[in-house]
């Protein structure tokens, strides 16, 4: 089983619009998450963390469900810009990447 | 963004090439990191580095030897690649790292060397 699941995508949205991505993770000891963001052909950059009580960061919003061993990213009114890869990141023993949800956002 | 550089940003090489890649952080941080992220896959961590001694080898094939001068430099040589090591590699680094224990640092990541071997 992988460390860390995402759904791949893509998600083609209208601006505007409310996305969320969920991502799994196996191990129940995990002690920290984040997302990060991937541009095409650029380095992955931190986008947020994760922490158990939620937190918002302007139009996004980060959740941890430790029962059910999950992490959501809610991403409100979409802007173009808002277009790339979004990597889900737990950490272990070392930090477990996903393979990326990818966000395309429509004019 | 100049917290983590390397270079070169783009290599092409030939099977019986040696090159290295270079990483520098300027973060004052204390662990650093190589990653491989090919096509459709998730980062795959190769090394990690903490205070310039190397803490982990993910199963790396010894065509792919690492080196960690001091804190702010990491390289990563390279000889007799085979094709199926192109991708793009990824330096990263953190403030610290303890190995075996949880971590709960976060990772800043350099812009890549993307690597095609022919």
């Amino acid at each position: 089983r992988k460390e860390v699941e995402q759904d791949p995508g893509p998600f083609n949205v209208p601006e505007g619009a409310t996305v969320a991505f969920n991502c799994t993770y196996s191990n129940s000891a995990s002690q920290s998450f984040f997302w990060y963001r991937q541009d095409c052909r650029k380095e992955p950059k931190l986008l947020m963390s994760v922490y158990s009580s939620g937190n918002e960061d302007g139009r996004f919003t980060a959740q941890l469900n430790r029962a059910s061993q999950y992490i959501s990213l809610l991403i409100r009114d979409s802007k173009l810009s808002d277009s790339a890869t979004y990597l889900c990141v737990v950490t272990g023993n070392q930090f477990y990447f996903g393979t990326g949800t990818s966000l395309t956002v429509i004019p | 963004e100049t917290g983590v550089t390397q270079t070169p940003r783009h290599l092409v090489m030939g099977m019986t090439n040696k090159k290295s890649l270079k990483c520098e952080q300027h973060l004052g941080h204390n662990a650093m990191y190589w990653y491989k992220q090919s096509a459709k896959k998730p980062l795959e961590l190769m090394f990690v580095y903490n205070f310039k001694e190397q803490t982990e080898n993910n199963s790396v094939p010894s065509r792919f030897s690492p080196e960690c001068p001091n804190s702010s430099h990491l390289f990563l040589h390279l000889h007799t690649l085979q094709p199926e090591d192109s991708a793009l590699y990824l330096c990263a680094s953190s403030q610290d790292r303890t190995s075996g224990e949880l971590s709960t640092d976060t990772q800043y990541f350099g812009p890549g060397t993307r690597l095609t071997v022919l």
